[in-house]
């Protein structure tokens, strides 16, 4: 299983654009990056999907180079209610492959 | 939009008790998985089931937990006999694809004294 790094935390303003990038040095040809967001309490969100170059969707974009070892969501112009954990997972859907591992994830707190 | 249901949203039981506790999937979904996410750590993966078998578990699924798919819709994970080290947020989730998006529910809280 690919193994990722991202920063622990990050603080940010309201009305900023966030980004954080994660690390996936050891990313297989066939996986995919996800990221998904939590708030406290909560499951886990689904926020985007990619495999290369940009993703974009009404919530974030996701941008991916031409290696593919690392990441970065980018969130608009963020929001308090953006406070919260994010998660990049690499989709491990290689052969036999059923487990979705998460790592520590970026806490990120949106100020006033 | 289809959602991944739980139930109880909270239970508190005694030390060495058994507990079930429950999810209803996304109805076209295969895929079924349990999570748990101690107070103030992060996401652990528990469990995978496709085809009404185990497909995958970690080194916390022990003998003193199972899962099973009593029928069509329901997916149960029970705790034998628990522990304090079980207090927990529990959550069910599931997907339609393997390696596909996977959605949570809101997660089951229990606790142990």
């Amino acid at each position: 299983l690919a193994k990722t790094t991202q920063p622990i935390s990050m603080d940010s303003y309201e009305g900023q654009e966030v980004n954080i990038t994660c690390s996936h040095n050891n990313i297989a040809t066939n996986d995919y990056i996800t990221w998904y967001q939590q708030f406290p309490s909560q499951g886990p969100r689904f926020i985007i999907q990619g495999y290369k170059t940009k993703v974009t969707n009404e919530v974030a974009s996701l941008f991916i180079p031409a290696d593919r070892k690392s990441s970065t969501l980018s969130l608009p112009r963020v929001s308090l209610s953006d406070t919260a954990v994010y998660y990049c997972l690499v989709d491990p859907s290689e052969a036999g492959g059923f487990k979705t591992i998460f790592g520590a994830g970026t806490r990120l707190f949106v100020k006033a | 939009e289809p959602e991944v249901t739980q139930t109880p949203s909270h239970q508190v039981t005694q030390m060495g008790q058994e507990v079930i506790l429950r999810c209803v999937p996304i109805s076209n979904h295969l895929y079924f998985y349990w999570y748990r996410q101690i107070l103030g750590q992060k996401v652990e993966f528990l469990v995978s089931f496709y085809n009404n078998e185990i497909s995958e578990k970690s080194e916390i699924f022990d003998d003193q937990f199972s899962v099973e798919r009593p029928d069509g819709s329901n997916f149960t994970l029970k705790i034998r006999s628990t522990k304090l080290e079980d207090s927990a947020m529990y959550f069910c989730a599931s997907s339609d694809l393997q390696g596909g998006t996977i959605y949570f529910g809101e997660g089951s809280w229990l606790t142990v004294v």
